[in-house]
């Protein structure tokens, strides 16, 4: 229940293209949905975030939409850029006596120039 | 400012020594965090600070010790280390957990090796 499944494990995407990675959830107790951006041997960076009472979110080039009755959720990335290659791992949180981040198991995405 | 400082950014150690990592937020952060981080995997949470008090651990082994000495530092002591510990640690804070869930951001991590 504490899991949250990612997919597709890679991808490689054209330039220009749109690159689309999915997750889902089981635990409703989640409320916080975070996107995070690693480049390899960096800390993970906050890419962009949603909460369940909100069901597309976009900011730049970065657009999460999330399904609540589903319980899944995906990053569109429009226009992706050959800086856009990195690691992206999607996350629920849920409020404990601290924020506890469960991570998905991370996309390797590559665009192709 | 949204900024973690983590040091060092390397750590080579036998499996006899001491060290400690460090991190540091300014961000008036209450909750801080360490995880574990192996290739090509997700970061996997090992201790998780509120208001200065150890509020979880993923039963992590002893020989693995955090502290909080105030409400902007975070130190993971290491002892008596397996080479299967060699990881990137990193640190991460989030605002006050009292007024619910939110983000976490984290530092650049340490890339310590176990000899």
């Amino acid at each position: 229940q504490q899991q949250v499944k990612q997919s597709p494990q890679s991808l490689i995407v054209q330039k220009g293209g749109i690159s689309i990675i999915n997750c889902a959830y089981e635990n409703t107790a989640f409320d916080y949905f975070p996107w995070y951006q690693q480049f390899p041997g960096k800390g993970p960076a906050l890419l962009i975030a949603i909460r369940p009472d909100v069901s597309e979110k976009k900011e730049g080039r970065f657009t999460i939409s999330f399904n609540k009755s589903a319980k899944q959720f995906s990053l569109h990335i429009m226009d992706s850029q050959p800086g856009d290659s990195a690691t992206y791992f999607c996350a629920a949180i849920y409020d404990s006596s601290a924020s506890k981040i469960i991570f998905g198991s991370g996309t390797r995405l590559s665009i192709r120039p | 400012d949204t900024e973690v400082t983590q040091t060092p950014k390397h750590l080579v150690m036998g499996m006899t020594n001491k060290k400690s990592l460090k991190c540091e937020q300014h961000m008036g952060h209450r909750a801080m965090y360490w995880y574990k981080q192996k290739a090509k995997k997700p970061p996997e949470l090992m201790f998780v600070y509120s208001y200065e008090k150890l509020s979880i651990n993923e039963s992590v082994p002893s020989r693995f010790s955090p502290e909080c000495p105030n409400s902007s530092l975070l130190n993971l002591h290491l002892h008596a280390l397996q080479p299967e510990d060699s990881a990137l640690y990193l640190c991460a804070s989030s605002q006050d957990p009292r007024q619910g869930a939110t983000e976490a951001f984290f530092g650049q991590g340490t890339r310590l090796t176990v000899v």
